[in-house]
């Protein structure tokens, strides 16, 4: 069945940077889209970033856009988000996603990760 | 970007009450609209897609309907695993974006 498991929160200053991993596993990660979205605590879902299959494309969030870097390896079925100059209001769980595949095509996301919490606190 | 607008906030119903959530675009989505469902804790699951299509596995009891700017999710009859929190999300355009969340608390 397939599995995604981010790893990578924690504690992190601010203006500091952090980098996630999410480890995919069940399924054909070369033929997959990859997203980042996080939650606030008891807040709301956003959707912060989208790499296609091959990284051939990203798309960014604009509240993002420039700090963060979404990549992925898919060697070893791993997609990353890098995060710089990290603020307060990053302060989150952060999922990955796998866009939708079969009857339901395209940027919905069909299996989300357990969520990793990052804390930007000095 | 487009704003999903979701109402109400909280509703509030018994197990085998009608549940009728509301979610509003700023601009048309076509029916580029997909339905979540969040519990205390959990990841968010998919309930509904393409506005209304159900996903592998979940029960008949939630539909959607709607195209453009308004769109429906109904569950016919809760359930006592219901109650929660439901996201709606478009796909329609970069960015993409959710809406603000509707909780369906026991009352």
């Amino acid at each position: 069945q397939v599995h995604l498991v981010e790893s990578g929160g924690g504690v992190v200053q601010p203006g500091r940077s952090l980098t996630l991993s999410c480890a995919a596993s069940g399924f054909t990660f070369t033929n997959s889209g990859m997203h980042w979205v996080r939650q606030p605590p008891g807040k709301g879902l956003e959707w912060l970033a989208v790499i296609w299959h091959d990284g051939s494309t990203k798309y960014y969030a604009d509240s993002v856009q420039g700090r963060f870097t979404i990549s992925r390896d898919n060697s070893k079925n791993t997609l990353f988000l890098q995060m710089d100059s990290l603020r307060a209001e990053d302060t989150a769980v952060y999922y990955c996603a796998r866009s939708c595949a079969g009857d339901c095509f395209g940027a919905f996301f069909d299996y989300w990760g357990q969520g990793t919490l990052v804390t930007v606190s000095s | 970007e487009i704003v999903l607008t979701q109402s109400p906030a909280t509703l509030s119903l018994s197990p085998g009450e009608r549940a009728t959530l509301s979610c509003r675009a700023s601009q048309s989505v076509s029916s580029f609209l997909a339905w979540y469902q969040q519990k205390p804790g959990q990841a968010p699951r998919l309930l509904i897609y393409d506005a209304s299509n159900r996903a592998t596995g979940i029960p008949a009891r939630f539909s959607g309907s709607g195209s453009g700017t308004d769109f429906t999710l109904t569950i016919s009859s809760l359930e006592p695993e219901d109650f929660a929190v439901y996201y709606c999300q478009q796909r329609s355009d970069w960015p993409l974006t959710f809406g603000g969340g509707t909780k369906v608390e026991i009352q």
